[in-house]
């Protein structure tokens, strides 16, 4: 088994403020993905990564960067916080195409 | 049903009841996630059916796949207490790279 890690659980931010959301995983799978989940509303893909160094945009991603440092680890910026993207921001990986994917437990973000 | 942006639905049952609930999608997909999310909690994966699948069984759960009606059920059987949960569906998106996820349905089971 595996597990993914993401840090902070809770993130508190100023408007226009830079922040960064981390995500950890141990199950050694290639692909990684951040999701953005509104309250009350599923879940919309901001940015995934087939690979070490790859970037991919989902429909979400404008407002945010990504980084792909290495295998394990997947880290999603927020480029300059507003108070209508509070929500709690997901991590996931998968092994592969067509498979299910693994999800972290988020970090809810407030913007204040 | 779920799709698009529309707020979640709810469905209420009693212990022992059971429960569909149904997802359409609108593009081409090889195969259909269902995932469940408990309260605080990231999604967790609890079925997945291909595309030459028409029905798939785990324990109390059964999901459907009609690919010509670009649709899918999710059915728990004699729910449980511990049914109670948020539920999603996902299909393929960018060459299967990635996921569009439905609305959900969230089912609360009262004893």
């Amino acid at each position: 088994g595996g597990i993914i890690t993401q840090t902070p659980k809770f993130l508190i931010g100023q408007e226009g403020q830079k922040l960064t959301l981390k995500c950890q995983q141990n199950f050694n799978h290639d692909t990684m993905y951040w999701y953005r989940q509104d309250s009350g509303k599923g879940l919309r893909l901001i940015y995934y990564s087939i690979t070490e160094n790859d970037l991919q945009k989902g429909d979400l991603s404008e407002g945010y960067d990504a980084s792909r440092e290495k295998k394990s680890s997947f880290s999603l910026t927020v480029t300059s916080a507003q108070k209508n993207e509070m929500a709690v921001f997901l991590c996931a990986s998968s092994p592969g195409l067509g498979e299910g994917q693994y999800f972290g437990p988020g970090t809810r973000l407030t913007v204040l | 049903s779920q799709w698009g942006e529309e707020n979640l639905q709810a469905l209420s049952i009693q212990e022992g009841e059971d429960v569909t609930m149904n997802c359409s999608y609108k593009t081409y997909t090889t195969v259909v996630h269902w995932y469940r999310q408990d309260s605080g909690r990231g999604p967790a994966l609890i079925i997945l059916i291909r595309s030459n699948e028409r029905e798939k069984r785990s324990g109390r759960l059964r999901a459907t796949l009609d690919t010509s009606s670009q649709s899918s059920s999710l059915s728990i059987t004699a729910a449980q207490c511990e049914d109670t949960a948020v539920y999603f569906c996902a299909t393929d998106a960018q060459g299967g790279r990635a996921l569009i996820f439905g609305t959900g349905t969230t089912v609360s089971v009262s004893p």
